[in-house]
């Protein structure tokens, strides 16, 4: 059964760098989604994406973000300056037609 | 905007009992609702969905209900099982809107 996959399952860095977390969606999905889990709250909305443009971002999702489908088969989240509050599970979801969205295993983004 | 909220953060069942979980959500405007299972470690699964224009959904063991009288969701498992034991998230989507809302998640326990 196809999965979404994303790429690493756990990052560390230190405040102030940049992170790329990497997804590769189901591949014959359009829409494309980033969320994230902060350790032991609920699980929120950052971003969507069709058709190579943002169709959808939350408040969280400020100048710091920026996403990109740089291939075919790639979704990357970039965070260009973490700071701290930014440690979280990051989940990446596709679908193909805009309901039921599935999800990748995440990333364990953690800020020192 | 949306919230989604549980009744209760945890329940705990014996095995072989019915589960339910209530959840409860506030935009009328909300007309596609899911419920997910997180288990330990990874992503939120997809166990089911309901449009607004359904009051019941049925599948392998877990029924959906939806009053949209009252703006409540629950989710009944059968005959719960060890593997049942996870998170489950209510989750809402605005019509026309793409992200999801997470409710807080309710932490099932089976009970052997």
């Amino acid at each position: 059964e196809p999965e979404v996959t994303q790429t690493p399952s756990h990052q560390v860095t230190q405040m102030g760098q940049e992170v790329i977390l990497r997804c590769v969606p189901i591949s014959n999905h359009l829409y494309f989604y980033w969320y994230r889990q902060i350790l032991g709250q609920k699980v929120e909305f950052l971003v969507s994406f069709y058709n190579n443009e943002i169709s959808e971002k939350s408040e969280i999702f400020d100048d710091q973000f920026s996403v990109e489908r740089p291939d075919g088969s790639n979704f990357t989240l970039k965070i260009r300056s973490t700071k701290l509050e930014d440690s979280a599970m990051y989940f990446c979801a596709s679908t193909s037609w805009g309901a039921e969205q599935f999800f990748g295993p995440g990333t364990r983004l953690t800020v020192l | 905007g949306e919230s989604v909220g549980l009744h209760l953060p945890t329940l705990s069942v014996q095995e072989g009992d019915n589960s339910i979980i209530n959840c409860a959500y506030s935009n009328s405007a909300s007309d596609y609702f899911i419920w997910y299972k997180q288990e330990s470690g990874k992503g939120p699964q997809f166990i089911i969905d309901i449009r607004s224009n359904m009051d019941k959904r049925q599948g392998q063991r877990v029924t959906v209900l939806l009053n949209k009288t009252v703006k409540h969701l629950s989710l009944q498992i059968a005959a719960t099982q060890p593997g049942d034991s996870a998170v489950y998230f209510c989750v809402s989507r605005l019509k026309g809107a793409q992200k999801l809302v997470f409710g807080q998640g309710t932490r099932l326990t089976i009970n052997p």
